[in-house]
């Protein structure tokens, strides 16, 4: 089945210490977002590829950093991982049309991300 | 500014017991609107789109419609396995993000 894959499902990482967490995609589609979800909200866009132009969302910190060196995969840095970035990291996938529907976003299982 | 107002925040049902989840929007333009189910520790399940005032789309026991202000996920004699948080996100227009509801937490108890 096509999909979304997230990699890893938990990360536990050190204050300070940078990670990557990683995300694939068997779905084709050309657009890519990162999002950030704490315990109970709703999750907060932190990037967007569409093909490989880069979108930064105004309030993402300088902390974070995204890659994307091809249709299929797309990184996400954090490289100095403070207390308050603890949280469910989810990537989601896209097909961008041109006709004037949305596009449904689909998503992958997330990577828990423990600071200690 | 663009909001998306979900109620109630939660919801306790008994198994059999039919109910509705509203999702209220104000926006600048509506390409789509979305429903996605969320399990504890997971990552959002698609379940619906819709595009316009009048749509209905149904999968099991789920049935979501649509109006110019508002959307319902309509939830016919549920069972425990649907208990999760249930999400409504819009898309005002292309290139702009989704902006999501807080969710609604549905628990079925048998």
């Amino acid at each position: 089945d096509a999909m979304v894959i997230q990699n890893p499902r938990y990360q536990v990482t050190q204050f300070g210490k940078p990670v990557t967490l990683s995300c694939s995609q068997t779905l084709n589609h050309n657009v890519m977002y990162w999002y950030q979800q704490k315990s109970s909200q709703a999750p907060k866009l932190l990037f967007h590829y569409y093909d490989k132009d880069f979108n930064n969302e105004a309030d993402t910190p300088d902390n974070f950093q995204s890659r994307r060196p091809n249709t299929s995969f797309c990184f996400l840095d954090i490289r100095s991982p403070g207390l308050g970035d603890a949280a469910m990291y989810l990537c989601a996938t896209s097909s961008d049309s041109t006709s004037g529907s949305a596009d449904t976003q689909y998503f992958g299982p997330g990577t828990r991300l423990t600071v200690l | 500014e663009d909001q998306v107002t979900q109620s109630p925040e939660a919801l306790r049902l008994q198994e059999g017991e039919s109910s509705s989840l509203n999702c209220s929007y104000t926006v600048s333009g509506l390409r789509g609107l979305f429903w996605y189910r969320q399990d504890p520790g997971k990552g959002p399940e698609f379940l619906f789109t819709l595009y316009s005032a009048g749509e209905e789309k149904e999968k099991e026991r789920l049935k979501a419609t649509l109006t110019k202000k508002e959307s319902f996920l309509h939830i016919t004699a549920p069972k425990p396995e649907d208990s999760a948080t249930y999400l409504c996100a819009v898309q005002p227009l292309r290139d702009t993000p989704l902006v999501f509801g807080k969710g609604t937490r549905l628990s079925v108890i048998a």
